[in-house]
């Protein structure tokens, strides 16, 4: 299993451009979701899905929009990029419903806003 | 979800065992306790979870006391490459929620 992929591993956008990082998982989980982490501070959700269809907002979602159209597959759409945005996106990915759960993360995406 | 309290760093010699507290107070009777750990800039790495019980696996161990407002993760033989951000995270939902953590640096 390649367990939680993410691509690009690097990106630079100006200012209102806006883009898609991919996330993907061969695992089979249920549950994806995405986090931020800026320089010297710990993850923050942004976004999260319990299934295929389902989708919720987390701690930090303006600016963000995710969908599910199948398990494996998670994307996170930028709509209009800004500098504040700028930070390192891991994926992470778990098991359907349950009160265990380990979660798996993607190596992440760095981006970097102008 | 419950909040969490971590130290913002530790030290520790290599070799010796690395206890890492974790003070959470405002848990509730089916919120699970989990640790994660973030080695460089590298995504989060489950450690281990335990609900009331002390757990055990082949990286560390979680002692989680009676009353469940504070637990303690347990590196027993601590080497350079544990050195890593450490976060305690309660919750029962699906989402985690992650605090700021424990910087551990583990010292030849």
């Amino acid at each position: 299993n390649a367990g939680v992929t993410q691509t690009p591993k690097f990106q630079v956008l100006k200012t209102g451009q806006s883009m898609t990082l991919q996330c993907a998982q061969d695992m089979n989980h249920e549950y994806m979701s995405w986090y931020r982490q800026d320089p010297g501070m710990g993850l923050r959700l942004i976004h999260y899905s319990v299934g295929a269809g389902i989708t919720d907002q987390g701690e930090v979602p303006n600016g963000y929009n995710v969908s599910r159209s199948t398990t494996e597959d998670f994307p996170l759409r930028l709509l209009s990029a800004a500098p504040s945005q700028t930070s390192v996106y891991f994926c992470a990915s778990g098991k359907s419903l349950s009160s265990y759960n380990e979660q798996f993360f993607g190596p992440g995406t760095r981006l970097t806003v102008l | 979800d419950a909040k969490t309290t971590q130290p913002p760093s530790m030290d520790c010699a290599e070799g010796r065992a690395a206890n890492l507290p974790c003070n959470h107070s405002t848990i509730s009777g089916n919120e699970y306790v989990y640790w994660y750990r973030q080695i460089h800039s590298q995504g989060p790495q489950y450690i281990i979870h335990g609900l009331k019980n002390n757990e055990t696996n082949e990286m560390a161990s979680l002692i989680i006391t009676e009353d469940r407002k504070s637990s303690t993760l347990i590196l027993p033989h601590a080497t350079l490459r544990d050195t890593a951000v450490y976060y305690c995270i309660v919750s029962r939902r699906d989402k985690l929620i992650f605090g700021t953590g424990t910087r551990l640096q583990v010292f030849p």
